[in-house]
């Protein structure tokens, strides 16, 4: 059974970088489909921030291009999100996903999600 | 941008009515790359819906998708008491977005 695991400081003060890592389990990043990460601030709907694939490829939503980067890091079975000076706006429920692979898209549907992490931002 | 807009915002029935939920792209979605969710409070969103009208696995025959270019709707032909909850839509056809939800409250 595939698993996604979200971890990460739950406390980060603003202009700071925001680190996650999401741990896959129960399959191999290698394989195929992207992993990615979406967030929901609290009461709000879904965002999607970005996807990777296992060679490095990486698709990210334009809004947030210029303070993301996604990597993954195959041998541990991990990605990892940065969010470069964060705000306020940036407050909310991190989730990662397993989505879909299509070469010609930059993303798929997303058939398996961690449970979230919650970031708050400080000043 | 593909912005996607559902409707209703919330949508009160009662268990065993039927629930038809839309959603709007504001352009032509090519290639039916359109996926529903299902979100119950403090959980993740779960799959439901994927390519607009195939069901994920383990999701019951009474939920079916529907629609094409810019127009979207997911039908719960009987609702179920554990149908209720906050349902996305998804486009992956251009980059990707969520729809704002729908809230389906008894």
């Amino acid at each position: 059974q595939v698993q996604l695991q979200e971890s990460g400081p739950g406390l980060v003060k603003a202009s700071e970088t925001l680190s996650l890592t999401c741990d896959v389990s129960g399959y191999s990043i290698s394989s195929g489909f992207y992993w990615g990460w979406i967030r929901q601030p609290p009461g709000k709907g879904l965002e999607w921030i970005g996807n990777i694939y296992h060679s490095g490829t990486t698709y990210y939503n334009p809004s947030l291009k210029s303070r993301v980067t996604i990597s993954v890091d195959t041998y541990r079975n991990q990605f990892s999100l940065n969010l470069r000076s964060v705000t306020a706006a940036d407050a909310a429920v991190y989730f990662c996903a397993r989505s879909r692979y299509f070469d010609w898209l930059a993303s798929g549907h997303m058939d398996v999600w961690g449970r979230g992490t919650t970031v708050t931002v400080s000043s | 941008e593909i912005v996607l807009t559902q409707s209703p915002g919330t949508l009160s029935l009662s268990p065993g009515e039927r629930a038809t939920l839309s959603c709007r792209a504001s352009q032509t979605i090519s290639g039916s790359y359109l996926a529903w969710y299902q979100q119950k409070p403090g959980q993740a969103p779960r799959l439901l819906i994927y390519a607009v009208s195939s069901r994920a696995t383990g999701i019951p025959d009474r939920f079916s998708g529907s629609g094409s270019g810019t127009d979207f709707t997911l039908t719960i032909s009987r609702l179920d008491p554990e149908d209720f909850a906050v349902y996305f839509c998804q486009q992956y056809g251009s980059l990707s977005t969520f729809g704002q939800g729908t809230r389906l409250e008894i």
